[in-house]
């Protein structure tokens, strides 16, 4: 298994560019989430998803948006990016009755 | 809404020294997580304890749990310079998808 993919490691946007970061997993887990970290600041929820088609807003949901047509992928995507938007993003996986969290290795976004 | 709150933030300790970190938070949950994040990495999973009273050893960390006080802490003990990160507690927001809530992270540093 590979774990948790993420896409791309690193990116550096525009002012108002839309881009979509790729998460996926390969362990037919149903719970997905996207976090994004900033200093001081800890790791917030973005969106998670419960199952392919079913996505719902986590703490800081505001640019961004998000769809689960595969149980595989959730991609995050900006549609218009903002200095703001500057972040580290985290995705996970978990599947019910599970006691562990699979993050991925993260990706590094700055928008000028 | 469910917000988790860890004290310190900074912490800078002597190699040798004990040391505990807090998490409060401050809505039911009977699964909490701490996670261990070197710079530039993503989040190692350390601990999940699971009910009121768990408590839970590896090499120099021990983490426990009291859900009735809605406390987990993290003991260092004997620390030494490999202990140096960020420290990140979490806990399971049930009607999030089993999606995590964050406290702001303990940096920690070890020094001689």
């Amino acid at each position: 298994n590979a774990g948790v993919t993420q896409t791309p490691k690193f990116q550096v946007l525009k002012t108002g560019q839309s881009m979509t970061l790729q998460c996926a997993q390969d362990m037919n887990h149903e719970y997905m989430s996207w976090y994004r970290q900033d200093p001081g600041m800890g790791l917030r929820l973005i969106h998670y998803s419960v199952g392919a088609g079913i996505t719902d807003q986590g703490e800081v949901p505001n640019g961004y948006n998000v769809s689960r047509s595969t149980t595989e992928d959730f991609p995050l995507r900006l549609l218009s990016a903002a200095p703001s938007q500057t972040s580290v993003y985290f995705c996970a996986s978990s599947y019910r009755g599970s006691e562990t969290q699979y993050f991925g290795p993260g990706t590094r976004l700055l928008v000028l | 809404e469910l917000k988790v709150e860890q004290n310190p933030l900074f912490l800078s300790m002597q190699e040798g020294k004990n040391y505990t970190i807090y998490c409060n938070y401050s809505t039911t949950s009977d699964r909490l997580y701490w996670y261990r994040q070197d710079p530039g990495k993503s989040l190692e999973s350390l601990f999940v304890l699971l009910s009121n009273g768990a408590v839970k050893q590896e090499g120099r960390l021990m983490a426990s749990l009291d859900t009735k006080a809605r406390l987990s802490t993290l003991h260092i003990t004997a620390a030494v310079h490999d202990l140096s990160a960020t420290y990140f507690c979490a806990v399971v927001g049930w009607s999030s998808g089993y999606a995590l809530n964050f406290g702001k992270g303990t940096s920690l540093l070890v020094t001689p």
